[in-house]
């Protein structure tokens, strides 16, 4: 069974620009979850998607975005970057009919914004 | 105050020994708390869960939790060189939901 995947692993951007990262969650998990993770913040979530619904959102500003297609697949957009949006993007799928919450995560996409 | 503490390390063990891990978190209405183990350029990984009071035990793994205390530790037995990592610790309110809250590690280094 394939893992979660993420594209693109890496990607540099300037400020100012937009950027959509792309997860494809395991087969048969409907359930998308999106973190950053920086050095200084840690991980901190971002939003939660289940059938192309968003069911949480974390603190972020309205620049962070993201959407869920039929398939399941995720999308998440931030436009007008900043440099401190410099992290790594972290995608995690689940099945919301297991009892144990697993989350299993993506191996990431690293930002840099210059 | 974050939500979730935990002591930054690095934590350092002999091999052999239990390294002991812990979190305290904020927020009373937490419902669900999470170890995630993460190396060095690698995404978390999950190796407990626990939601009820009282200790959860897998192979050399231990979670504790106490609710009253607002305390979750996870001990691991017979440390090995490949558990150094750095632990996450994570909570979440709303049991079913995935918008977990985590804590910022703590370095776990095992001694050979």
């Amino acid at each position: 069974k394939a893992g979660v995947t993420q594209t693109p692993r890496y990607l540099i951007k300037t400020r100012g620009q937009q950027v959509t990262l792309s997860c494809s969650p395991i087969s048969g998990h409907r359930s998308v979850s999106w973190y950053q993770q920086t050095p200084g913040q840690g991980l901190q979530f971002l939003f939660e998607y289940f059938s192309e619904t968003q069911r949480n959102k974390g603190n972020f500003p309205g620049r962070f975005s993201g959407r869920q297609f039929s398939n399941s697949r995720s999308e998440m957009n931030v436009s007008t970057l900043e440099l401190g949006d410099s992290a790594l993007y972290l995608c995690a799928s689940s099945n919301p009919a297991s009892t144990n919450e697993k989350l299993f995560f993506g191996s990431g996409t690293q930002l840099s914004v210059l | 105050q974050k939500e979730v503490e935990q002591n930054s390390g690095p934590l350092s063990v002999p091999e052999g020994a239990i390294a002991s891990l812990n979190c305290t978190y904020s927020d009373r209405g937490s419902q669900s708390f999470f170890w995630y183990r993460q190396y060095s350029g690698k995404s978390p990984e999950l190796i407990m869960f626990i939601y009820s009071n009282g200790d959860k035990e897998d192979g050399r793994f231990t979670a504790q939790l106490n609710k009253a205390s607002q305390y979750v530790s996870l001990l691991i037995r017979d440390s090995q060189p490949s558990d150094s990592a750095t632990y996450l610790c994570a909570v979440t309110m709303d049991t079913g939901r995935r918008a977990l809250t985590f804590g910022s590690g703590t370095r776990l280094q095992v001694q050979p």
